[in-house]
């Protein structure tokens, strides 16, 4: 059964870039019509879809962050990664990583277990 | 930017059925899902495609679609089905969006 881990520093200085990396086990990264997301939640907030990957390598980002988002993929290591710049108290948020396209449609059907990220200097 | 409106709350009492809408003028051309979140937990799919349910998931929750509008309705509502509720749907470029979130409460 795949799993996902979400892991990476908790506590990122402001102005500075959020680094975190999904690890998948028990499948394939490569496997199957999948791709790969993050989606973030601040604390006693709804969801936010930050982007996703394909195993080709195609991304796609929330126009709204666009600019300071950068998602990528290591198939050797069955993982992917998020990086965020220049952030600020805002991007506070407890992070996701998701596997999308389920059923060949937009659903996220496996979630990691969120990772905590508090921007504070 | 593209919406999706949710109620902040629902209220039911044990065994009743539960209504959650959600609402975006880009529903009758893409498909809803709908998540289950309870406190400290990640998010669990219980509805894609509008309407289907994916293994695992009790029978009492089902999906609807009318126009803007999807429901999601939970029949024979338990304790514990109390927990957060997100709609999720894409906008007309394909953007994955969530909606605001209702709290289900079992009275």
């Amino acid at each position: 059964q795949v799993q996902l881990q979400e892991s990476g520093p908790g506590l990122v200085k402001p102005s500075q870039t959020l680094s975190l990396t999904c690890t998948v086990s028990g499948g394939s990264i490569s496997s199957g019509s999948y791709y790969w997301s993050w989606i973030r939640q601040p604390a006693g907030k709804g969801l936010e879809w930050i982007g996703r990957i394909y195993t080709s390598g195609s991304t796609n980002y929330n126009p709204s962050l666009k600019s300071r988002v950068t998602i990528s993929v290591d198939t050797s290591k069955n993982q992917f990664s998020l990086k965020l710049s220049s952030v600020t108290a805002a991007d506070t948020a407890v992070y996701y990583c998701a596997r999308g396209g389920y059923h060949g449609a937009d659903a996220f059907d496996i979630w990691g277990q969120g990772t905590m990220v508090t921007v504070s200097s | 930017s593209y919406e999706l409106t949710q109620p902040p709350s629902v209220s039911v009492s044990p065994g009743q059925t539960a209504r959650i809408t959600c609402s975006g003028d880009a529903l009758p051309k893409q498909y809803a899902y709908w998540y289950q979140q309870k406190p400290g937990q990640a998010p669990v799919l219980v509805i894609y495609k509008d309407s289907e349910r994916p293994s695992g998931i009790p029978e009492r929750f089902s999906g609807s679609s009318s126009g803007t509008t999807v429901t999601l309705t939970i029949s024979g509502v338990q304790a514990e089905d109390e927990a957060d509720y997100y709609c999720q749907s894409a906008d007309s470029s394909g953007t994955p969006v969530f909606g605001g979130g209702t709290k289900l409460t079992v009275l």
